[in-house]
Order: C-alpha cells, then sequence, then structure tokens
C-alpha cells in the first residue's frame, strides 16, 4: 500500500521569500516521488520527481525538492517565491516496482504568495 | 510530448441529461486513460482505468452505469456522465500514459473539464 500525508492545508509566504511545502509517504518498497502545481479550472502539471540517485531534485519554475528516506519526506522548496507560484500543489507517490504504476495523490497544500 | 488534451474545458447541463467528455492524446498512443474527480479543496479521486479495446475497470463506489468510459482507440478516451445530477457537478481530470512507457514515472494530464449541472 501506498499513501501520501500533506500536512499543511495551506502555506502563506511573502513574496522574495524562501518557501517549503510539506510532503511525507508511505510504500512498500522503494519510492517514486513526484510534484504537481494546479492552476485553477486547469489539470495537473508536473513539476519535478525523484527516482534515485541524488536525493535534490531540481525542477520547473525554479522549483526543488529533498527527498530524505529516513524522514520519508520530499518537501518543495523554492529559494523565493513569486505571486505566480501561487496554486495548488500535489505530492504524489509510487512504488517503484510492482503494482499497476498508478500513483497515489496526497490533499493538496495551496500555496499563497503575497506581494 | 506527452500532450494531453481535454475537451470541453467547462460545461454546462441541465439535470438529467447526458454529458460527454473527451480526453486525447495528441502526440503519443495511450493503451490506458485515467479518469479522476477532483472537488473542491480536495485531493484527486480515481474513478477508473480506462483500457483501450476492453472494459474500464471501476474503483470502488464509483458507478459503472452512470459514468460510461469508453477507449475506442489508441488516443481516445471518453467519459459520459448519465443522467447527470447536481452532486455529479465537479471537476474531471484524464491523465495518460504512452504505449510502452507503462514503466514511465510521471503521469501527464488533460487540462481537466469543469461540469456544472442545474
Amino acid at each position: 500500500a501506498q499513501s501520501v500525508a500533506q500536512p499543511e492545508d495551506q502555506v502563506n509566504v511573502a513574496e522574495g521569500n524562501p518557501l517549503t511545502v510539506k510532503c511525507t509517504y508511505s510504500v512498500s518498497g522503494n519510492p517514486y516521488l513526484f510534484w504537481y502545481v494546479q492552476y485553477p479550472n486547469r489539470g495537473l502539471q508536473f513539476l519535478l520527481k525523484y527516482i534515485t540517485g541524488d536525493n535534490l531534485v531540481k525542477g520547473s519554475y525554479g522549483f526543488e525538492a529533498e527527498f530524505n528516506k529516513s524522514q520519508t519526506s520530499f518537501h518543495l522548496k523554492k529559494p523565493s517565491a513569486l505571486v505566480s507560484d501561487s496554486a495548488l500543489y500535489f505530492c504524489a507517490v509510487r512504488e517503484q516496482s510492482g503494482g499497476s504504476y498508478i500513483p497515489t495523490f496526497g490533499r493538496g497544500t495551496s500555496l499563497i504568495v503575497h506581494p | 510530448g506527452a500532450v494531453v488534451s481535454q475537451h470541453p474545458s467547462w460545461v454546462i447541463c441541465k439535470s438529467g441529461t447526458s454529458v460527454k467528455i473527451e480526453c486525447r492524446s495528441l502526440d503519443f498512443q495511450a493503451t490506458t486513460m485515467f479518469w479522476y474527480r477532483q472537488f473542491p479543496k480536495q485531493s484527486l479521486m480515481l474513478m477508473a482505468t480506462s483500457n483501450e479495446g476492453s472494459k474500464a475497470t471501476y474503483e470502488q463506489g464509483v458507478e459503472k452505469d452512470k459514468f460510461l468510459i469508453n477507449h475506442a482507440s489508441l488516443t481516445l478516451s471518453t467519459l459520459t456522465v448519465t443522467s447527470a445530477h447536481p452532486e455529479d457537478s465537479s471537476f474531471y481530470i484524464c491523465s495518460a500514459r504512452e504505449i510502452g512507457q507503462e514503466r514511465r514515472t510521471e503521469a501527464f494530464f488533460g487540462q481537466g473539464t469543469r461540469l456544472t449541472v442545474v
């Protein structure tokens, strides 16, 4: 079984400040981890993924995420937030082997960047 | 690459009518497409897995007679909400998986369809 927890419904940050959106996961084996962003009335856009190798993953729009196996976390970060980053962010996990290759999504975290 | 298109982006229909939503893979062939439903401020709920040339696999609790899924070709899957009621109002999103890329890690999504039943 696989699951994802995004403990924060909403994250507020001032423009120019660093941002963190938290994600923890649970899988039976090794994970594939993903972050997606959703703008209002739009589908999900892929931001970045962790498969293997370097724990720090860089993705689109200046976002990055750090895989921490001991803490089973994959927090999304950005050094300097933009107002245009305001959106809904989803973390997802999938087991690397076996199963149906269907990811499980977290409940989403609304990021609000204030000017 | 890996562009998934949904149509329409939004639709308003009267209670009791049926609505068809299309999901197309524009630059690849997809043996499998997934249909999700998203409630306001909630995560995606997987409704069904659509397989080309065969019957869809529905998740527990999803009424297969209400949400008809057809995957007639390698680039098109359709979701028909039959006899729609206001409680069917929601945001529906599809996702497609490319042939031969079943192990591909990330999923690609359509832009979603906002259904409002009045």
